[in-house]
């Protein structure tokens, strides 16, 4: 368990309406990502975060902001959202421990833009 | 830029038999790292096995075991004794050469959807 909790998990909300969705870890990962999950795609990465205050755009950024204020939370913004940005949206870190760097992820964010 | 492929859709596998997922990879990196991912109808990312490039074994993690092939640029995962509860989504993904200011990128295939019958 790499201590990650994603709010809200199920969110409905309106075309042209701002939406934020958080990703909070506990155990003090230096990266963090966000991706998105849609039938037929896989997973693709939207932006990620190098540490606090860095972020880089990844795969699919087009229509989303990104922030890491703070080591345990990054956020990621829709700042007028769509219809084709519904989806399921995924938070992850890295773990380097071990010698490997694997990628745990949260439990996910179903969003329904109307 | 990398790609995974899975080209298996839907697999289905009898109890107690092994089956072998398809994972074919793309990249022009000497350095990359290889992973399977499991995901139940429950939707949440289990992550079940981690191969590096560079390891000259094939990894393995309990009933897991993954065929890497790198001349083939394939990295099968293998369950064996498949039991009811590995009906789910599996992924296999990649990242590139590790950087600082990257961290472990990761690019994932489609999917392959495992049904295991009793």
């Amino acid at each position: 368990d790499a201590g990650i909790t994603q709010s809200p998990r199920h969110k409905v909300t309106e075309t042209g309406t701002p939406v934020t969705l958080r990703c909070h870890q506990t155990e003090n990962h230096r990266y963090m990502y966000w991706y998105r999950q849609d039938p037929g795609h896989g997973l693709r990465l939207i932006h990620y975060s190098y540490g606090v205050k860095d972020t880089d755009k990844g795969e699919v950024s087009d229509g989303y902001s990104v922030s890491r204020s703070k080591t345990e939370d990054f956020l990621l913004t829709l700042e007028s959202a769509t219809s084709s940005q519904t989806s399921v949206y995924f938070c992850a870190i890295s773990d380097f421990t071990g010698g490997t760097d694997t990628q745990y992820f949260g439990p996910g964010t179903r969003l329904t833009v109307l | 830029a990398q790609k995974i492929t899975q080209t298996q859709p839907g697999m289905f596998v009898q109890e107690k038999e092994a089956v072998t997922l398809d994972c074919t990879y793309d990249t022009s990196d000497q350095s990359y790292g290889l992973f399977w991912y499991k995901q139940p109808s429950s939707g949440e990312m289990i992550f079940l096995i981690y191969q590096g490039s560079y390891d000259e074994q094939n990894a393995t993690e309990g009933r897991y075991s993954l065929n890497f092939q790198k001349a083939r640029k394939s990295a099968n995962l293998v369950i064996s004794a498949s039991q009811l509860g590995d009906s789910a989504m599996y992924f296999c993904a990649m990242r590139g050469p590790r950087e600082e200011t990257s961290g472990s990128r990761l690019t994932f295939g489609e999917g392959t959807q495992l049904t295991v019958n009793p």
